[in-house]
């Protein structure tokens, strides 16, 4: 079964420096993975994704993720932080299901970003 | 475009009442995904409707269900509701062409309080 982990449930880092909040998964065959953004009492907000092609992928609001296959991770990126980037952080996977087909994410547990002054 | 509504926003039931929750899907899209947001568990998948039809299954008891109407409008419904029901409820949709490269664009949630 697929799985993602987020081996961290907060990353502190001051604004203007760079972030990074680490994503690993455990699929069988090609994974799509994703990232979302939620903030306080909201959903989930769409970031960015990798299906296939380019190891780094750009996002919106200045994200970027780096796709790593031999160390299956997906961690999520940006040059410089902002305070307005503090928010829960998941990341996702999904594997297209042959039978039925279907569109299940699985979540990792999140992290929280706190990015201060 | 207007993106996934969910209405209400905010529940507040008895235990052993049930409650239905609905969803409206962006234009367009075909795929509706339940899930269920708790501290505990965090993000666990409920199911999945395709063309009025359920797809997938969460490993959730048998009070949850839902359905899919022809406009793609989805409803949950959970009956006979317990204390560890309450979290916030998340819509999902996407235009699933059958690839599983679709993005998946979440509403804003119903957060059900069971008390």
């Amino acid at each position: 079964a697929q799985s993602v982990a987020q081996p961290e449930d907060q990353v502190n880092v001051a604004e203007g420096n760079p972030l990074t909040v680490k994503c690993t998964y455990s699929v069988s065959g090609n994974p799509y993975l994703f990232w979302y953004v939620q903030y306080p009492n909201r959903g989930l907000q769409f970031l960015l994704k990798y299906i296939t092609g380019d190891n780094l992928v750009k996002g919106s609001y200045g994200f970027e993720a780096e796709f790593n296959k031999s160390q299956t991770s997906f961690h999520l990126k940006k040059p410089s932080a902002l305070v307005s980037d503090s928010a829960l952080y998941f990341c996702a996977v999904r594997v297209f299901i042959l039978t039925g087909g279907g569109n299940k994410l699985t979540f990792g547990t999140g992290t929280q970003l706190k990015v201060e002054l | 475009k207007a993106g996934v509504t969910q209405t209400p926003r905010y529940l507040i039931k008895t235990r052993g009442q049930q409650v239905t929750l609905s969803c409206s899907p962006i234009s367009g899209h075909r795929s509706v995904s339940w899930y269920q947001q708790t501290p505990g568990q965090g993000l666990q998948f409920l199911f999945e409707y395709f063309s009025e039809t359920q797809r997938n299954k969460g490993n959730f008891p048998g009070r949850f269900s839902g359905r899919q109407f022809s406009n793609s409008r989805s409803e949950m419904n959970v009956s006979t509701l317990e204390l560890g029901d309450s979290a916030l409820y998340l819509c999902a949709s996407s235009s699933q062409q059958g690839a599983g490269a679709d993005t998946q664009y979440f509403g804003p949630g119903t957060r059900l309080t069971v008390l």
